[in-house]
């Protein structure tokens, strides 16, 4: 894998659902997996940012994994709410001079 | 908290003028950053400087440049603008190291005529 691809690319769930999406990403030269949330009119926040194989990082209900052997990486939402409604992005850092890579992001809608 | 300002929300332009967009960071941040948004496409990275008077190509350098005086400001600039620049342009900063997250601006919403 040559970019970051991201996946699916959107996604519509219902309040309460639990959802996941998949970031993949080049695993040669592979320095830090980044995933932000960018809400509609506000800058993309930060959410987590891994480095080690096998990481498990959590934020509330939000949490992801590494897998950095095989290039992924999964972005989880337990019992979604309409203000998880976002863009979520990831980007991969090979360290140069932490330059990003983004994916084109999954947008996530949830509704009542 | 940590700030990221851009200059400007929205911003109209017409072609061949030159147009500067201003980033000023609160958080004696090392790193900055210029992307473009596009549809359809993810967050592409025009320029970055990792200190002052430093500044290196991203991946779509061509028709901008940069300028880094002071730590916390970076600017972009369009020499000579034309409708294919029009786009969302992000600013970010974040301290050196693989491991620190980038924090973003609002963004501008620039529209060239």
């Amino acid at each position: 894998i040559l970019n970051v691809e991201q996946s699916p690319q959107s996604l519509h769930v219902q309040e309460g659902d639990s959802t996941n999406f998949t970031c993949s990403f080049p695993s040669s030269n592979f320095y830090a997996l980044h995933w932000y949330r960018w809400e509609t009119a506000k800058s993309p926040e930060a959410l987590f940012v891994m480095t080690l194989n096998g990481d498990e990082k959590k934020k509330g209900r939000i949490s992801a994994t590494l897998n950095t052997k095989e290039g992924y990486s999964y972005l989880y939402i337990k019992g979604s709410q309409p203000e998880d409604s976002a863009t979520y992005l990831c980007a991969s850092d090979t360290g140069t001079a932490s330059k990003l890579t983004f994916g084109t992001g999954t947008r996530l809608q949830v509704t009542l | 908290d940590v700030k990221v300002t851009q200059s400007s929300r929205y911003l109209v332009k017409r072609t061949g003028e030159k147009v500067f967009l201003e980033c000023v960071q609160d958080m004696d941040h090392e790193n900055m950053f210029w992307y473009r948004q596009d549809p359809g496409l993810g967050l592409r990275l025009i320029y970055f400087s990792y200190d002052v008077k430093m500044k290196e190509k991203g991946d779509i350098p061509e028709g901008y440049s940069v300028s880094r005086e002071k730590k916390e400001r970076f600017s972009l600039i369009l020499e000579s603008a034309s409708t294919n620049q029009t786009s969302m342009y992000l600013c970010a900063s974040s301290f050196r190291g693989s491991n620190q997250p980038q924090h973003f601006g609002d963004g501008t919403r620039l529209s060239i005529l």
